[in-house]
């Protein structure tokens, strides 16, 4: 696709509900990240994909948190119980090769509230 | 361990005046330093990046940052803002071979008429 696409655009969970963000990088990038952005604050590093392999998870904030991309193209955040800590906007970023000098794609993001 | 500093949560300018956001960096090593928007319900989107070329380095919509080593810093300068400029703005410093990125808290830009 010509973006990253992430969806849902919003969700509202009940305190305890699991749910699952899902992105679609762009088709043939290699490398994928999602990040967690509390309101008024930058993003925060959750985890990294080098197309299946997931490389890096230290920035899941616990094991209710699991990510998985099996393909090694379209990506699944996973939280389960959700807590009211848990809101935020999850964003999902991709580039072609891995390495920062090539730049990212982010999406829009998923706006989670978990009520 | 890598980490960036913006000196200013909030920013707020004349339309048509210059506009200045401040970024200082840590780092053991030659960073890999980026500046991004985030308007309001959009992605975010790469202003500029610097990665060890030259120190200057221009941006899209007029926006260019200067690397000084000395300093430790990577301030984001326009000279002159359009109210469209309006939105928040990140300091990001590239992490490792992975291409992590570490943010900054963040400045919100405000344009005024």
């Amino acid at each position: 696709g010509a973006g990253v696409s992430q969806s849902p655009r919003y969700k509202v969970a009940k305190r305890g509900q699991d749910v699952a963000l899902r992105c679609d990088p762009i088709s043939g990038h290699v490398s994928l990240f999602w990040y967690q952005q509390a309101l008024g604050q930058g993003p925060e590093f959750l985890t990294y994909f080098q197309n299946e392999a997931q490389l890096d998870k230290s920035g899941l904030p616990s094991d209710r948190f699991f990510a998985e991309r099996p393909e090694g193209s379209v990506s699944t955040l996973k939280i389960q119980r959700t807590q009211q800590e848990d809101s935020a906007v999850y964003l999902c970023a991709s580039s072609l090769v891995q390495g920062i000098s090539y730049g990212y794609t982010f999406g829009s993001g998923t706006r989670l509230t978990v009520v | 361990a890598q980490s960036v500093t913006q000196l200013d949560s909030h920013v707020s300018v004349s339309e048509g005046t210059p506009v200045l956001l401040r970024c200082n960096y840590s780092s053991s090593y030659s960073p890999s330093l980026f500046w991004y928007v985030q308007h309001p319900n959009k992605g975010l989107q790469l202003l500029l990046k610097y990665t060890s070329a030259a120190t200057l380095v221009k941006g899209i919509n007029g926006f260019e940052a200067e690397f000084k080593k000395s300093e430790t810093s990577f301030h984001l300068t326009k000279p002159s803002a359009h109210m469209s400029d309006a939105a928040e703005y990140f300091c990001v410093h590239g992490s490792g071979n992975t291409g992590k990125l570490i943010f900054g808290q963040g400045t919100t830009l405000q344009v005024k008429p």
